[in-house]
Formats: C-alpha cells, sequence, structure tokens
C-alpha cells in the first residue's frame, strides 16, 4: 500500500495569513504515461462529507476559490491557502488514486488563530 | 446537479451483514466509476472498494474478502454489503463518484454519509 503522510496534524493561522500543509506518499505517484501526479486534495467541514479541492496535484476543482493552490510531484506535495479566509476551517487530507487500495493522509486540522 | 444519497440500517448487530445503498441521481451510474468510503467517528478516511459499469470491482485487501459492491443500473444504485461485522465497522459510510470513467481518478461527488454502529 502507498502510505500517506501530511505534515503537521494541525495548525493554527491567523486571518488573511498563508496556510500550508505537506503530503509525503511512500512511494511515487506520478504516472508516466499520462504525465500526471494522481494526488488530491479534499477540505472536510464538521458533519459534511469531503470536498474535492485539487486533483492531478496542481488542478483546481471547478468552483474552488483561486485562493487554494497544489504544487509538488512524485512522493512529496503541498496545498497552500494564500490568503487565510473564515470558512477555510477546516480538516484537510490529501488522496493518492495510482494504486489500489485508494489511500488518504491522516488529515490536518487548520484553525483560525 | 449529480446527488448521491446514502441509505440503510444505523445499527448492525456483531457478525452480521451491513448492506448499504447510495441512489444517484442527476446521472447514470453507467458512465463512472463509484466508491465506498468510511471515516470512523473522528477519524481519518478508509477506502473499501470500487465498482465500474465494465464490471471491473476490486476492495481493499485490509477488509479481505468481506466486501462485495455492485451496480443496479435499472434503479440508479450502487451498493455494499460487509459480511461479520464487529464494533471495528462503526463508522460513516460514503458513497463518492469517481470524476472519470476509470478508477484511477478522484472522487469528485460525495453522499452525505450514513452512520452505521455495530452494537448488539
Amino acid at each position: 500500500d502507498i502510505v500517506m503522510t501530511q505534515s503537521p496534524d494541525s495548525l493554527a493561522v491567523s486571518l488573511g495569513e498563508r496556510a500550508t500543509i505537506n503530503c509525503k506518499s511512500s512511494q511515487s505517484v506520478f504516472y508516466s504515461p499520462n504525465n500526471k501526479n494522481h494526488l488530491g486534495w479534499y477540505q472536510q467541514k464538521p458533519g459534511q462529507p469531503p470536498k474535492l479541492l485539487i486533483y492531478w496535484a496542481s488542478t483546481r476543482e471547478s468552483g474552488v476559490p483561486d485562493r487554494f493552490s497544489g504544487s509538488g510531484s512524485g512522493t512529496d506535495f503541498t496545498l497552500t491557502i494564500s490568503s487565510l479566509q473564515a470558512e477555510d476551517a477546516a480538516v484537510y487530507f490529501c488522496q493518492q488514486y495510482l494504486s489500489t487500495p485508494h489511500t488518504f493522509g491522516q488529515g490536518t486540522k487548520l484553525e483560525i488563530k | 446537479q449529480v446527488q448521491l444519497q446514502e441509505s440503510g440500517p444505523g445499527l448492525v448487530k456483531p457478525s452480521e451483514t451491513l448492506s448499504l445503498t447510495c441512489t444517484v441521481s442527476g446521472a447514470s451510474i453507467s458512465s463512472k466509476c463509484w466508491s465506498w468510503i468510511r471515516q470512523p467517528p473522528g477519524k481519518g478516511l478508509e477506502w473499501i472498494g470500487y465498482v465500474c459499469y465494465s464490471g471491473n470491482t476490486n476492495s481493499n485487501p485490509s477488509l479481505k474478502s468481506r466486501v462485495t459492491i455492485s451496480l443496479d443500473t435499472s434503479k440508479n444504485q450502487v451498493s455494499l454489503k460487509l459480511t461479520s461485522v464487529t464494533a471495528a465497522d462503526t463508522a460513516f459510510y460514503y458513497c463518492a463518484r469517481h470524476a472519470d470513467a476509470s478508477f484511477w481518478s478522484p472522487f469528485d461527488y460525495w453522499g452525505q454519509g450514513t452512520l452505521v454502529t455495530v452494537s448488539s
């Protein structure tokens, strides 16, 4: 199985500041035939299902604010929220979909300072 | 608008079979792959398995042979059966759609989830 490890487990950021969440996979999730990283980021608020924010490591899902961005390749990835808004308080998960079992990171809880 | 709605018993006895249904509206289940994912309260996400219209199906080895996932195209539903449940199977269960007609894609739509508690 590909193990996904996120850091930090939690962080508190002030409104308007930048938040950065890291995700590391135990094996590369880059697939040469399609030249893509099979890596997604999700946001989950209390009582709600996860919501897809970023896929292919850096493509923003339709309707997601442009303050959310994803970067990285191979085994190391980052989710950045450029200017934190109150509604961004949530738990964020990375997920690899290169191989089965599809696996998720343990989650990073983002709070407003 | 694509919507997914899970349904089924909220309480299952140990050793019995957990059966859930995901009813899809706004899209045909015939064009994508569909997964079940679970989340114990306050914990992380675990992928259970997927089924595609092509008939391709796979499940998490951690659940061994307890999982069956299937499609009912006449009702536009995806179903999950998990046998021989224990308290460790207590979780919110989500159905989710793969963004492409392949399981090598992220989950772009999720149901609201349903809590299943395993207890006698």
